[in-house]
C-alpha cells in the first residue's frame, strides 16, 4: 500500500519570504515522488518529480524539492515566494513496480503582498 | 497538441439521471486515469486503463462504469447519479513510467 500525507492544510507566507510545503510518504518498495499545482478551476499542472539521483530536484517557476530517504519526505521549497504562487499544492507518490499514483489531501497556500 | 480534454466542462443532473464524461489525448498515451477531487481528500482514482480495450477498479469504482474502446478516448458513465457523486472529475494520461498529465476537470452537481 502507499500513501501521502501533507500535515498542513494551509501555509500562509509574505511575498519574498521562504515557501516550504510537507509532504511525507509511504510505499512499501522504493517511491517516484511528484508535486502538482493547481490554480482555481484548473487542471492540476505537473511542478517537479523525483524518480532517482540526485536529492534536490529543481522544477517549474523555481520550486524544489529535497527527498530524504531516512525520514521518508518529499517537502517543496521556494526560496522566495511571488503572489502569483498561492495555489493548491498537492504531492504523490507511486512505488516504480506499479504506475497508479496516490495523492496527499493537498495545501493551500496564500502568498500575501 | 491539445494535450487532455474532458467534455463537458460543466453539467448539473437531477438524481437518477445518467451522463457520460469524455476524456479524450491526443498524446499517444497508453495509460488513462478517471478521478474525482472533493475538498480535503485530494484526488481518488475512480477507474484507470492500461491499453486501449482494457479498464480497471480503482479505490472508489461505486456508481461508475467506464469503457475504452479507442486508444486516444477514456469515458466515465454514470448509470443513476446521486448527490454523493457531485465532485470535480479530472482526468489524466502517460507513457510507460512518465509523469500524469491531467485535463481541465468536469464539474458535475447532482441534485
Amino acid at each position: 500500500a502507499q500513501s501521502v500525507a501533507q500535515p498542513e492544510d494551509q501555509v500562509n507566507v509574505a511575498e519574498g519570504n521562504p515557501l516550504t510545503v510537507k509532504c511525507t510518504y509511504s510505499v512499501s518498495g522504493n517511491p517516484y515522488l511528484f508535486w502538482y499545482v493547481q490554480y482555481p478551476n484548473r487542471g492540476l499542472q505537473f511542478l517537479l518529480k523525483y524518480i532517482t539521483g540526485d536529492n534536490l530536484v529543481k522544477g517549474s517557476y523555481g520550486f524544489e524539492a529535497e527527498f530524504n530517504k531516512s525520514q521518508t519526505s518529499f517537502h517543496l521549497k521556494k526560496p522566495s515566494a511571488l503572489v502569483s504562487d498561492s495555489a493548491l499544492y498537492f504531492c504523490a507518490v507511486r512505488d516504480i513496480n506499479d504506475y497508479k499514483l496516490s495523492f496527499g489531501a493537498g495545501t493551500t497556500v496564500t502568498v500575501r503582498a | 497538441n491539445a494535450g487532455v480534454t474532458q467534455t463537458p466542462k460543466f453539467r448539473v443532473l437531477k438524481t437518477g439521471q445518467s451522463m457520460t464524461l469524455l476524456c479524450a489525448q491526443d498524446m499517444n498515451h497508453e495509460y488513462m486515469y478517471w478521478y474525482r477531487q472533493d475538498p480535503g481528500m485530494g484526488l481518488r482514482l475512480i477507474h484507470y486503463s492500461v491499453g486501449e480495450g482494457t479498464t480497471a477498479k480503482g479505490e472508489v469504482p461505486d456508481g461508475y462504469n467506464v469503457s475504452r474502446l479507442k486508444k486516444q478516448n477514456f469515458l466515465l458513465g454514470l448509470e443513476s447519479a446521486a448527490p454523493s457523486q457531485t465532485s470535480v472529475y479530472f482526468c489524466a494520461s502517460h507513457r510507460e513510467a512518465e509523469t500524469q498529465y491531467f485535463g481541465p476537470g468536469t464539474r458535475l452537481l447532482v441534485l
